[in-house]
């Protein structure tokens, strides 16, 4: 399918926030995800927003979706060295998968 | 309950082999999936099954078979093991479409020498 496009890398100062940026390819989609992984560990699900939202806030994250530009963003406040994971952007594809982007590394350094 | 399990955590193949990898979930979830995550690849579909006997392929599904027998279990069979195979594979399940929460196992790390 068509690529879900995320940076590859992200280097952040702790107490500093982070912004990993996304562009997705379905406008149709209705949900869209961030999920983060942590070194050998499964996806978790961290937040959502859905289609008709503008933004979303949940505690120190905030996720900023403009549906035109089909861009997508997650922001963490307040960044701690344990934040340091994989932060994967996914959409729906056909109405039942996700198809997930490439995946944003952020290191977070002391 | 336990989520969604995945068994084995680890395993190595010869080229030619063939194994069943085991995903079970214990949410009554109707959609279930297989993707294989590797490095600089993101995780990618291999099949999806959106209830008991009902089974569709992703965007990577060759040299990969499934069935749902049940709603709990979506094994992964690999037919005849190869080195391009090699890869870290996840099973994940979802109530419905409403439902917006996708749960991921734990993951199963192959290695087909």
């Amino acid at each position: 399918g068509e690529d879900v496009e995320q940076s590859l890398f992200l280097s952040v100062r702790e107490g500093d926030s982070s912004v990993i940026n996304c562009t997705y390819t379905d406008s149709s989609s209705t949900y869209l995800y961030w999920y983060k992984q942590e070194p050998g560990a499964g996806l978790q699900l961290l937040t959502y927003i859905f289609s008709n939202m503008d933004m979303k806030q949940d505690q120190r994250l905030t996720v900023l979706l403009n549906k035109k530009d089909k861009h997508l963003s997650l922001r963490i406040a307040d960044t701690q060295t344990g934040d340091s994971a994989i932060y994967f952007c996914a959409e729906i594809a056909n109405g039942y998968a996700l198809n997930f982007g490439k995946g944003t590394s952020l290191l977070v350094t002391p | 309950n336990a989520g969604v399990t995945q068994t084995p955590k680890f395993q190595v193949l010869k080229t030619g082999q063939s194994m069943t990898l085991q995903c079970a979930q214990d949410m009554n979830h109707e959609y279930m999936s297989w993707y294989r995550q590797d490095p600089g690849m993101g995780l990618r579909l291999i099949h999806y099954s959106v209830g008991a006997g009902i089974t569709d392929q992703g965007e990577v599904p060759n040299g990969y078979n499934v069935s749902r027998s049940t709603t709990e279990d979506f094994p992964l069979r690999l037919l005849s093991a190869a080195p391009s195979q090699t890869s870290v594979y996840f099973c994940a399940s979802r109530q419905d479409l409403g439902r917006n929460e996708q749960f991921f196992g734990p993951g199963t790390r192959l290695t087909v020498l």
